[in-house]
């Protein structure tokens, strides 16, 4: 089956750092963009950042520009968030997804069941 | 990378017909032919349910439908049942290539 399943989310105070994984299985990993999406609690879902199948081409939404990078390892079929300079309104249900065609990160028919990320003192 | 925009809530009776709006702008909806709906029940993720603006995967009930014309593209749900309920998002692709979502809308049926 394929799926997706993340992890690395949790507590962290403003300012910090931390870097989440989503594992990949049971599809051909670098064929594929991928994307990380969030939701906040009690606010709609918001695009954060998509890599390319290859690595090469990496694109960010405004709100993590500077502090987010994305980034995976194709021989591990992992793609990785990391996030620093952490901020409150960070605080969301990270999921990541897989692009339904393969080349642009426009559609996602396969995603993680979400891990949290809470930035509180 | 401002949001599209749905209404906040819709609702309708079992067997009726709904459709939620999204509308975007010449950088996004109006350019591209790539509209995505999602429906996410609470504490699950998010569901593919139409892509490229009228394409349902494989495994989604043909009661859901989309369509566009101009910068809004919408969704219609026919013969609305109980699991139907839930939060449906829209999706862009934009000149920027990036994503952008709708706010969200919830779906209650009566």
């Amino acid at each position: 089956e394929v799926q997706l399943l993340e992890s690395g989310g949790g507590l962290v105070q403003p300012g910090g750092s931390l870097r989440l994984s989503c594992a990949a299985s049971e599809f051909i990993f670098s064929s594929y963009a991928m994307t990380w999406v969030r939701r906040a609690p009690g606010k709609g879902l918001e695009w954060v950042s998509s890599i390319s199948g290859s690595g090469d081409s990496r694109y960010y939404a405004d709100s993590v520009q500077g502090r987010f990078t994305i980034s995976r390892d194709n021989s591990k079929n992992t793609l990785y968030l990391q996030m620093n300079s952490l901020r409150a309104e960070d605080t969301a249900v990270y999921y990541c997804a897989k692009d339904y065609r393969g080349s642009k990160a426009d559609a996602f028919d396969i995603w993680g069941q979400g891990t949290m990320v809470t930035v509180s003192s | 990378q401002s949001a599209l925009t749905q209404p906040a809530s819709v609702s309708g009776s079992p067997g009726q017909s709904i459709t939620i709006s999204c509308t975007g702008a010449s950088s996004d909806v109006a350019s591209y032919d790539s509209v995505s709906w999602y429906q996410q029940h609470p504490a699950k993720a998010p569901k593919l349910m139409i892509y490229d603006v009228s394409n349902r995967p494989s495994g989604v009930s043909n009661r859901f439908s989309g369509s566009k014309s101009g910068n809004t593209a919408s969704l219609t749900i026919s013969g609305l049942q109980a699991e139907d309920e839930a939060d449906y998002y829209c999706g862009s692709y934009t000149s920027s290539s990036t994503l952008v979502f709708g706010g969200g809308t919830k779906l209650t049926v009566l």
